[in-house]
C-alpha cells in the first residue's frame, strides 16, 4: 500500500537554526498538509497546500514557517528560526481530494527537537 | 468554539469488553467527524468517520454513535483485542475547510 515517507525521523537543532523537513506523499495525491504534535497533546493543524498554493494555513503558520513543492515528489516545511517551543512532532499529510472527501495519509512523523 | 473535548484521557478495558470514547464539540458549522488510531512511533490513520445526517456508523468492531442536538458523538470498540491498544483521536472539519480540529486523544489499554 502506497504512503507518506517523512524525513529525517529524528531532527535535532539550535534554537535560532533554520530546519527543512522533507516529506514525499502519495503520487498521485493533489492535497498536502502538515500537522503537529507537541508530546502527549492534540494533533494541530498548520497548513495546507493545493495547486502549489496554500490553500488554509492556522494562526500557528506564522512567517517563520513556510512549505514548498519543489518538484513533482516532495513536500517540505521550513522553520526559518527555530524556537525552543517549534519542539514537537511534525506530520505530514496528503489526500487524492480535500479533506472533506477522502481520508488523509499521515506520514510517521518527524520528531524536532531545540536546543 | 473550534474545540473538540474528548474523553476520557486514558482508558483499561478487559480484553473482550466495550471500550467507549466521547467527544463533544461547539462549532455547529462542523459536518465530518473521523476517528483516528494512532500506535506509538507512527502518525494517525483513519479508522472510520461520520456525516451528521446519519446517528450510527458501524464498521466491523467500531461504531461511532453521533448526537447532533447535543453535539457529541462516540466512539465503540466493541470485542476489544490487545492490538487494539493505542491513542485514538476524534476530530472535527466543515465543508469547505481544510482544518482537521482533533481531540487531545484517549490512551487506550487492552489488558488479557
Amino acid at each position: 500500500e502506497p504512503e507518506v515517507t517523512q524525513t529525517p525521523s529524528h531532527q535535532v537543532t539550535q534554537m535560532g537554526q533554520e530546519v527543512i523537513l522533507r516529506c514525499v506523499p502519495i503520487s498521485n495525491h493533489l492535497y498536502f498538509y502538515w500537522y503537529r504534535q507537541i508530546l502527549g497533546q492534540k494533533v494541530e493543524f498548520l497548513v495546507s497546500f493545493y495547486n502549489n498554493e496554500i490553500s488554509e494555513k492556522s494562526e500557528i503558520f506564522d512567517d517563520q514557517f513556510s512549505v514548498e513543492r519543489p518538484d513533482g515528489s516532495n513536500f517540505t516545511l521550513k522553520i526559518r528560526s527555530t524556537k525552543l517551543e517549534d519542539s514537537a512532532m511534525y506530520f505530514c499529510a496528503s489526500s487524492g481530494g480535500s479533506s472533506y472527501n477522502s481520508p488523509l495519509h499521515f506520514g510517521n512523523g518527524t520528531r524536532l527537537t531545540v536546543t | 468554539q473550534q474545540q473538540v473535548k474528548q474523553s476520557p484521557q486514558s482508558l483499561i478495558v478487559q480484553k473482550g469488553g466495550i471500550s467507549i470514547i466521547n467527544c463533544a464539540y461547539e462549532n455547529t458549522a462542523f459536518d465530518y467527524f473521523p476517528w483516528y488510531q494512532q500506535f506509538p512511533g507512527k502518525g494517525p490513520a483513519l479508522l472510520i468517520a461520520i456525516r451528521p445526517d446519519v446517528s450510527e456508523k458501524k464498521e466491523g468492531r467500531f461504531t461511532i454513535s453521533f448526537n447532533k442536538s447535543a453535539k457529541q458523538f462516540s466512539l465503540h470498540i466493541m470485542d476489544s483485542q490487545p492490538g487494539d491498544s493505542a491513542t485514538y483521536f476524534c476530530a472535527a472539519l466543515n465543508f469547505g475547510n481544510e482544518k482537521l480540529t482533533f481531540g487531545t486523544g484517549t490512551r487506550l489499554t487492552i489488558i488479557p
